[in-house]
């Protein structure tokens, strides 16, 4: 199992700053993934943070606004960029289980508000 | 993008009563996965049954999944107040480049009365 420590657990922002979270695993790993959960939402994949290389977003997600950085195998962040209120969400981080049919893993989640 | 439909988006039950999830998906998959979630925080695993998979138990959940009809179900027997939550389904497609990326039915909210 990997156990994922995120931060911050929540934020309150305003509209047109920045918010970086950060995860931290207990394990090398070779992707992480970002998903955001709207309120009332399902998660949504934002992108896969591939240590080495640059992020792979999903449609409807743009580097400018969600930049991510890998520097390394056990931990990673996610920017949300010129924030407005319609980014009010919970982001969460996850990697994958060990191989194909196991369980991923998921950090707490970071509670987004911006006003 | 969003390819799982769950219904009941809601469920409401008495404690001791079973409570039954259906989670339906659109791609061929190498396993779906149920999950859940208390009061928006993070997800916690229940269990995963894979494609070649018709049946599951753990505990008191049983989960069935039926790949010809690309849907799944999860059935909670016994349910206690600490049910309560979101449960989502979760499907891992199939093809190598999908390794550890799920895409996540809409989820049904379980409130389990005393």
């Amino acid at each position: 199992s990997a156990v994922i420590s995120q931060k911050p657990s929540r934020d309150i922002c305003q509209r047109g700053t920045s918010l970086t979270i950060q995860c931290q695993v207990d394990s090398q790993v070779t992707m992480m993934f970002w998903y955001r959960q709207q309120p009332g939402q399902s998660l949504t994949l934002i992108a896969t943070a591939n240590q080495g290389s640059e992020a792979t977003y999903e449609s409807g997600f743009v580097i400018d606004k969600f930049p991510i950085s890998r520097p390394n195998l056990t931990f990673s962040t996610l920017t949300v960029s010129n924030m407005s209120p319609e980014d009010s969400s919970i982001y969460l981080c996850s990697v994958p289980g060990i191989h194909m049919n196991t369980e991923a893993f998921f950090g707490q989640g970071t509670r987004l508000t911006v006003v | 993008s969003q390819q799982g439909e769950e219904d009941p988006q809601a469920l409401s039950i008495q404690e001791g009563e079973n409570a039954t999830m259906n989670c339906s998906y659109k791609t061929s998959i190498n396993n779906l996965q149920w999950y859940r979630q208390n009061s928006g925080r993070g997800l916690v695993h229940l269990i995963l049954i894979r494609s070649n998979e018709r049946e599951k138990h753990s505990g008191r959940l049983r989960v069935t999944l039926d790949t010809s009809k690309k849907s799944s179900s999860l059935l909670i027997t016994a349910s206690r107040a600490a049910d309560t939550a979101s449960y989502f389904c979760a499907t891992q497609r199939a093809g190598g480049t999908s390794y550890g990326k799920l895409t996540f039915g809409q989820g049904t909210i379980l409130t389990v009365h005393p």
